[in-house]
């Protein structure tokens, strides 16, 4: 299978805990973006990078969440401290990212996570 | 703020149905439009998409999606639904001009398809 893997597929954690989580997007695309999904809504943007580049973060992005794409291949989302709040899935997409245009998401499986 | 509504939060039909889902969305300018679905227990899978040209879009499984610029309207159709067609539907938009990448969803519209 050549789509978007994330890892782990499930999270349960203690508040406070730090969690990490890991996206293996398709191999030829440049453009990588984190998503987080709560019960009944759609996906909220959280950010995205070009290659290894964090191009954008949205405002719900705390300073407890941070990205990373060293290499511009897999990437990962650590939350440090988690509440409550952050239960939810955590989804990953990758694009192509070739300049100048719209481009179809992937999306892979989702990280769900839930904070006791 | 750019937003995406759906018209109905569930919706259940017999098989055999027809199908209409609605979506909206509030932005002025130029966007480009999504059909994302999302089957019991697998991940978002895109239906069809929406970028230029013929605002009658046709996508998988059978599924079509008509633009209306001055409804600001992308609704989803497929004359006949299926009990495979049970999902989790959702509408989505991204903004030229602005960023192709930062894609918007609406609530998402839960399908349940009776046999």
């Amino acid at each position: 299978d050549t789509g978007v893997s994330q890892n782990p597929r499930h999270k349960i954690t203690k508040r406070g805990q730090n969690v990490t989580f890991r996206c293996d997007p398709i191999s030829e695309h440049n453009r990588l973006y984190w998503y987080r999904q709560t019960l009944g809504q759609g996906p909220e943007f959280l950010t995205y990078f070009q290659n290894e580049a964090q191009l954008e973060k949205s405002r719900l992005l705390s300073d407890r969440f941070s990205a990373e794409r060293p290499k511009g291949s897999f990437s990962t989302l650590e939350i440090q401290r988690t509440e409550q709040g952050d239960s939810a899935m955590y989804l990953c997409a990758s694009s192509v990212g070739l300049a100048g245009g719209p481009e179809t998401q992937y999306f892979g499986p989702g990280t769900r996570l839930l904070v006791l | 703020a750019q937003s995406v509504s759906q018209h109905n939060h569930h919706v259940i039909l017999s098989e055999a149905a027809s199908l209409e889902l609605g979506c909206n969305y509030s932005y002025g300018g130029t966007v480009n439009l999504f059909w994302y679905v999302q089957y019991p227990g697998q991940h978002l899978q895109l239906l069809l998409k929406y970028f230029s040209g013929d605002p009658l879009v046709k996508g998988i499984k059978g599924f079509e999606a008509e633009f209306i610029k001055s409804k600001f309207s992308f609704n989803l159709r497929k004359p006949s639904v299926q009990w495979s067609d049970t999902a989790e539907y959702f509408c989505a938009v991204t903004e030229e001009g602005t960023s192709y990448d930062k894609v918007i969803f609406g609530p998402g519209t839960s399908l349940s398809v009776i046999p």
